[in-house]
């Protein structure tokens, strides 16, 4: 079972609003990712780290920014939402790649449903 | 750089049927290939792995793999489909060359018929 925590689940606000996805994991593991999902549809990488003070914007452009001050904490923010922001929002992580154990295998969190009216 | 392929956005099948799943990948070295299955609402799960021992992988729930090289595929199945089989279906590659981890594949939306 994995260890990775994303909070709210759910969240429903107003246009112009900011807001504040959760993450949190505790299994030590210096790589974080988040991936935004549309209903049916693949997962978009938009923001990953390496570790403490790394972030990287991923394939998609996202107007979201992400921070990773400790390990286990990589939040991200939407400064103003808009309606185009309504996605599902998807935590994950991973050990390093490397060794018989370390497979680069990704542990998600349950996703964050964001709606913007 | 790598990339995957799901054929077949949406597969439905009778309960009690056979489940195939189909992914192919491409990559530049010998990757490490994945399945994930996602429930509504709820975020991916691991199904099962390959990590270049045996070429069939046993995963959760009944399913299995098979790794071939010659036809660069992983094709997921399960013999008999159970109506919680019902969910999306992920395949993804790592490539053991690149710092980004996994791609995935566009996905599978698996529909089981009583």
């Amino acid at each position: 079972e994995a260890d990775i925590y994303q909070t709210p689940r759910y969240l429903v606000i107003g246009t112009g609003k900011k807001i504040t996805l959760e993450c949190s994991q505790t299994m030590g593991h210096d790589k974080m990712y988040w991936y935004q999902q549309d209903p049916g549809m693949e997962l978009h990488l938009i923001h990953y780290s390496y570790g403490v003070n790394s972030t990287e914007k991923g394939d998609l452009s996202s107007e979201s920014t992400v921070s990773r001050i400790r390990t286990e904490h990589f939040p991200l923010t939407l400064e103003s939402a808009r309606p185009s922001h309504t996605s599902q929002y998807l935590c994950a992580s991973s050990a390093p790649l490397g060794g018989n154990l370390n497979t680069g295998e990704l542990f998600f969190g349950e996703g964050s449903r964001l709606t913007v009216l | 750089a790598q990339s995957v392929t799901q054929l077949g956005s949406h597969v439905s099948v009778s309960e009690g049927a056979l489940v195939l799943l189909r992914c192919n990948y491409s990559s530049s070295v010998p990757p490490y290939l994945f399945w994930y299955v996602q429930y509504p609402n709820q975020g991916l799960q691991l199904l099962l792995k390959y990590t270049s021992a045996a070429t069939l992988v046993k995963g959760i729930n009944g399913f299995e793999a098979e790794f071939k090289k010659s036809e660069t595929s992983f094709h997921l199945t399960k013999p008999s489909a159970h109506m919680s089989d019902a969910a999306e279906y992920f395949c993804a590659v790592s490539d053991r060359g690149s710092a980004r981890q996994l791609t995935f594949g566009s996905g599978t939306q698996l529909t089981v018929l009583p």
